[in-house]
């Protein structure tokens, strides 16, 4: 069955440490989208890209950088610069563009600071 | 820049009752998308319904429906015949070329 995979399910930073975070589809989905989910505040878009080799950054993109060299795969590095990183993150996947169609998200990556 | 609020953090319905999520959305475009999302404690994201903006009429899936009123850019879900199942998170979200979501809310089932 098609879908997105992120690993791992729980991650622990020390701090100073930049942690990276993986999310792997087999959908075809042009593009992909990393959010972060605190309690009480909803989904926020991180970064996302709608085609291999661009992204654009989100609402919260400081602190974060990303890649996007293949059309699979869109890992999320969490850099010593993001000061309070604990929190859910999601990444989705979709149709490029304005469409009708929704993402497909994964399971989520936990991120601790130890 | 678009922006979609949900005004109620927290709601309860006992079982077997109806329930209506509220949700308005802020955009200059015309051409756009409407979901409702559900997470569950298991924090899976679950597309509930879609709506097109151009689509005068209601999205229906089962026992969800919405009530999409464009001019007033307002997105609400109802929920019929609730079930112990569908105590979540509630999510409203609006797409053009990115989605944006709102804070959610979060629903109770009183058996």
């Amino acid at each position: 069955d098609g879908g997105i995979t992120q690993s791992p399910k729980y991650l622990f930073r020390k701090e100073g440490q930049n942690v990276t975070l993986s999310c792997e589809q087999n959908l075809n989905h042009d593009a992909m989208y990393w959010y972060r989910q605190d309690p009480g505040q909803g989904l926020r878009l991180i970064y996302y890209s709608q085609i291999v080799n661009d992204f654009q950054k989100g609402d919260i993109a400081e602190g974060y950088s990303v890649s996007r060299e293949k059309k699979e795969s869109f890992p999320l590095t969490v850099t010593s610069a993001q000061k309070n990183p604990t929190a859910f993150y999601l990444c989705a996947s979709g149709r490029s563009g304005s469409s009708n169609q929704p993402q497909h998200f994964g399971d989520g990556t936990r991120l601790s600071i130890l | 820049a678009q922006t979609v609020t949900q005004s109620q953090p927290e709601m309860s319905v006992q079982e077997a009752e109806t329930v209506t999520l509220s949700c308005t959305y802020d955009t200059s475009e015309s051409d756009y998308y409407l979901f409702w999302y559900k997470q569950p404690p298991s924090r899976q994201m679950i597309l509930v319904i879609r709506q097109e903006a151009y689509k005068q009429q209601n999205a229906t899936e089962n026992r969800f429906s919405v009530n999409f009123q464009k001019a007033a850019k307002s997105f609400s879900l109802k929920i019929s015949d609730s079930q112990l199942g569908d105590a979540a998170m509630y999510f409203c979200a609006y797409r053009d070329d990115k989605i944006i979501f709102g804070k959610g809310t979060r629903l109770h089932i009183l058996p």
